[in-house]
């Protein structure tokens, strides 16, 4: 299995415009998480979603993130407008209730740099 | 409320010393999961260990072992034999007993090995 895949590894834009995360979770997981990681506030998880519907949200920051899970196999995370309190790592994460450890597999994450 | 602390935000070692990593933990559940991860400085979070709160065996795998106690709610990690690979910024972790629940992460503690 390839992991958990995340695009892009790194992107640079400027405050206003919008930005899109994408995942794609190893597939036959039923969970998917996106975390973001900063310097201040450590690792903090933004949503999770079980079985493509969104299971937890309160902790997406504000009404500019979004995220929604099309299919089970893709994800994406949504900043409109980007500000620049915003950059971080975001990472993505998948898990299933059937594996013997369920343990959580993370992407590579995505480095944001809004600027 | 779930929580997980590592007080130590930095160690420093030179290579060969043993280092224990603390991680204390608070959480009302009586089943509940026990992570570590491990970021190396290309950024991935590679996973290490899970524990479930029944199982409190120490468990060691070559130069890592983790010690769990339930009386303290601390579940720590040592490296005997420190070496220079093994600096990284290690991230204790919780989860509910639920399957599938989001992990809560602590602050991370970052090791640095010396040669």
């Amino acid at each position: 299995d390839a992991g958990v895949i995340q695009s892009p590894r790194h992107e640079v834009t400027e405050m206003g415009q919008e930005v899109t995360l994408r995942c794609k979770p190893i597939s036959g997981h039923d969970y998917l998480f996106w975390y973001r990681q900063t310097m201040m506030r450590g690792l903090e998880l933004l949503i999770y979603f079980n079985n493509n519907v969104p299971i937890d949200d309160s902790g997406m920051p504000e009404d500019r993130f979004s995220a929604k899970m099309p299919n089970a196999s893709f994800s994406t995370l949504k900043i409109q407008p980007s500000e620049p309190r915003d950059s971080a790592v975001y990472f993505c994460a998948s898990s299933s209730t059937l594996s013997p450890n369920y343990g959580y597999t993370f992407g590579s994450g995505t480095r944001l740099t809004v600027v | 409320a779930q929580k997980v602390t590592q007080a130590q935000t930095e160690i420093s070692v030179v290579e060969k010393e043993d280092v224990t990593l603390d991680c204390v933990y608070e959480t009302r559940d009586t089943t509940y999961y026990l992570f570590w991860y491990k970021q190396p400085p290309s950024g991935e979070l590679v996973f290490l260990i899970r524990r479930n709160s029944f199982d409190e065996q120490n468990e060691i795998r070559g130069r890592y072992s983790w010690n769990f106690q339930k009386s303290t709610s601390s579940f720590n990690f040592t490296i005997t034999a420190s070496q220079v690979v093994d600096s990284a910024v290690y991230f204790c972790a919780l989860s509910r007993g639920q399957a599938g629940t989001a992990l809560i992460f602590g602050k991370g503690t970052t090791l640095s090995v010396s040669s």
